[in-house]
């Protein structure tokens, strides 16, 4: 059974960007989350999608956004990058959510330069 | 007051003794709590969860909770140096599938 894919892996951008990322979640799983991780502040949480809408949101800017397509896939921008938003975004998915069994996928490592 | 709140360590043990790495959370509210182990440069990976009051065991690791206390607990027996990681401690916040980190214990097991 393939894990959750995400891509791109690694990415270099400059500042006022925008930067598009992937996740396809696990065959079956409903349900996909995004999380930013930095040596900082760790694991903070972006949004969660189920069936294709949006159920819950972390506190970042208007200028994190996502989606999530019929077949569970999801894809998280970032407009107008500044030098903070260099990161490792996360994607997990999980079956429906709300019980926090996620299963996180590599990542795609972000710099802005 | 962070949300959860786990010492960041090192934690240093040698190899088969008893790791015990430990996690507070503020949200008395919280219901499910977990214990991932993410590896240098890699994703974090799920290794047990608690609902209840008291200790869940799964192999090696025991977890431990106390709600009144607001205090969670993940003991290694038999550490390896495998074992070498970070281990984030998440509870379950308010909404979906929102889990809400520490930033994580480092343990070094050595050989």
């Amino acid at each position: 059974k393939a894990g959750v894919t995400q891509t791109p892996r690694y990415l270099i951008k400059t500042r006022g960007q925008q930067v598009t990322l992937s996740c396809s979640p696990i065959s079956g799983h409903r349900s996909v989350s995004w999380y930013q991780q930095t040596p900082g502040q760790g694991l903070q949480f972006l949004f969660e999608y189920f069936s294709e809408t949006q159920r819950n949101k972390g506190n970042f800017p208007g200028r994190f956004s996502g989606r999530q397509f019929s077949n569970s896939r999801s894809e998280m921008n970032v407009s107008t990058l500044e030098l903070g938003d260099s990161a490792l975004y996360l994607c997990a998915s999980s079956l429906e959510g709300g019980i926090g069994e996620l299963f996180f996928g590599e990542g795609s490592r972000l710099t802005v330069l | 007051q962070k949300e959860v709140e786990q010492n960041s360590g090192p934690l240093s043990v040698p190899e088969g003794a008893i790791a015990s790495l430990n996690c507070t959370y503020s949200d008395r509210g919280s219901q499910s709590f977990f214990w991932y182990r993410q590896y240098s440069g890699k994703s974090p990976e799920l290794i047990m969860f608690i609902y209840s009051n008291g200790d869940k065991e799964d192999g090696r690791f025991t977890a431990q909770l106390n709600k009144a206390s607001q205090y969670v607990s993940l003991l290694i027996r038999d550490s390896q140096p495998s074992d070498s990681a970070t281990y984030l401690c998440a509870v379950m916040g308010t909404g979906f599938q929102k889990l809400v980190f520490g930033t994580g214990t480092r343990l070094l097991v050595s050989p």
